[in-house]
Formats: structure tokens, sequence, C-alpha cells
């Protein structure tokens, strides 16, 4: 399974544009990149992933560079709520099935 | 009508006790897991089953042992709870594919004193 390396902490003001970056540069051609967001006292929940192409769902965008070793998470327009730790995971055997690592703690401020 | 559903949510045990959390999931999901989250916020991987067969078992003591009756079932048994054990346990389940989401259910925050 590929590494992930993600910041320990980024603030956004409310109502920007939230940019989570992730490095995952030993990633093999067959492991999807996972976000997950889990917010505080909370279960993890499932925002969005992808492969190749670039992603968009009702929650976010993902941004995935061409060689695939890096990513974007993109919150269009964050809100209070969206204060959360953020998880990139990339996996694709069984053994190694969502393995979350430190992710990053986004504080979306007033 | 909760997808992935923990009980109980919160207990509070003496160190030695055994106690159980049960986990069931609505989704007609064939994938079921049981996550640890520590006091450092680590979301560590201990177990999972798919159609009630062990998958992963991950180095945890074998004072914890999972429980599967049915596919919509993982209960997690802990004998002989130590001060480590305390930790917010998480049941999660997924559906077919390796790739597919995982529903995470709210947490059971246990303490043991």
């Amino acid at each position: 399974d590929a590494k992930t390396t993600q910041p320990t902490s980024m603030d956004c003001a409310e109502g920007r544009a939230a940019n989570l970056p992730c490095n995952h540069s030993t990633i093999s051609g067959n492991e999807y990149v996972y976000w997950y967001r889990q917010i505080h006292s909370q279960g993890p929940q499932y925002i969005i992933h992808g492969l190749k192409n670039n992603e968009t769902n009702e929650m976010a965008s993902l941004i995935i560079t061409e060689d695939r070793k890096s990513s974007t998470l993109i919150l269009p327009h964050a809100t209070l709520r969206d204060t959360a730790v953020y998880y990139c995971i990339v996996r694709v055997d069984y053994r190694n099935d969502m393995r979350f690592g430190a992710g990053t703690r986004l504080t979306v401020k007033p | 009508d909760t997808a992935v559903s923990q009980t109980p949510k919160y207990l509070v045990t003496q160190m030695g006790n055994d106690k159980s959390i049960k986990c069931e999931q609505n989704l007609g999901h064939d994938t079921m897991y049981w996550y640890k989250q520590d006091s450092k916020k680590f979301l560590k991987i201990m177990f999972s089953y798919n159609n009630k067969e062990l998958i992963i078992n991950e180095t945890v003591p074998n004072r914890f042992s999972p429980k599967s009756p049915d596919k919509a079932h993982l209960n997690l048994h802990i004998n002989s709870l130590e001060l480590g054990d305390s930790a917010v346990y998480f049941c999660a389940s997924r559906q077919g594919e390796i790739g597919n989401t995982i529903y995470f259910g709210e947490g059971s925050w246990l303490t043991v004193v």
C-alpha cells in the first residue's frame, strides 16, 4: 500500500475554498485515492475517491495529478461545519484495507 | 434508521472485567470491521469479516475476540480489560469490492478505570 503524506493542520476562512493536499509518490497503477473526514467525536465519513480522473460530487472535488503522485481535495465553499480531520488514503490490497494516517486537521474560521 | 449502529455508546468499567460492544448494519453489506482510535487519535484497523469469515486480524491481543453471528452483526468481546484498552471503538461495513465505500458507526467510548 502506498503511503500518504499530508500537512498536520490547515486553516481556512469561512466561505473560501479549502484545498487539502496529499502526496502519494509511491502509488501503484491500480490503487485508488480515497478521502474521508472525521468531525469531532463522530465516525469517519466518506467524501470522495478517484483513480486517474478528477472527480466531483456534492461534497467536494478531487484533483489528481497526471503522474498520480499527489492529489488535492477541494471544498469549494468551506463552512464552520467542515472543521474536521481529513484523511487521504490509497489502497487496493485487502490486507491493507482502509488504513488511516494522521490526516490534516482543517479549521474553518469565521 | 442508522446504517451502522453500535451499542453502548459509552462504557466505563473496571480493570479485569469482560465487556462486549455490539454492532449492527442494515445496509446489506457483506464486510464488517472494527477499528480502534486511541488517545493520540490514530485510527487503526483491528479486524475485518467478510460473510462471517475473518479476513483481517491485526496484532491485537487475544483478549479481543470478534464474533459475527450473521452478516449484519459483528460484536467485539474484550476479556480482562486493561487501562490501555481505553479508546473509541468504531464499527464499519462495506459492500462488495475492496474499493467500495466504508461506512462507519458513531463509535463506542470505552474507559477502563
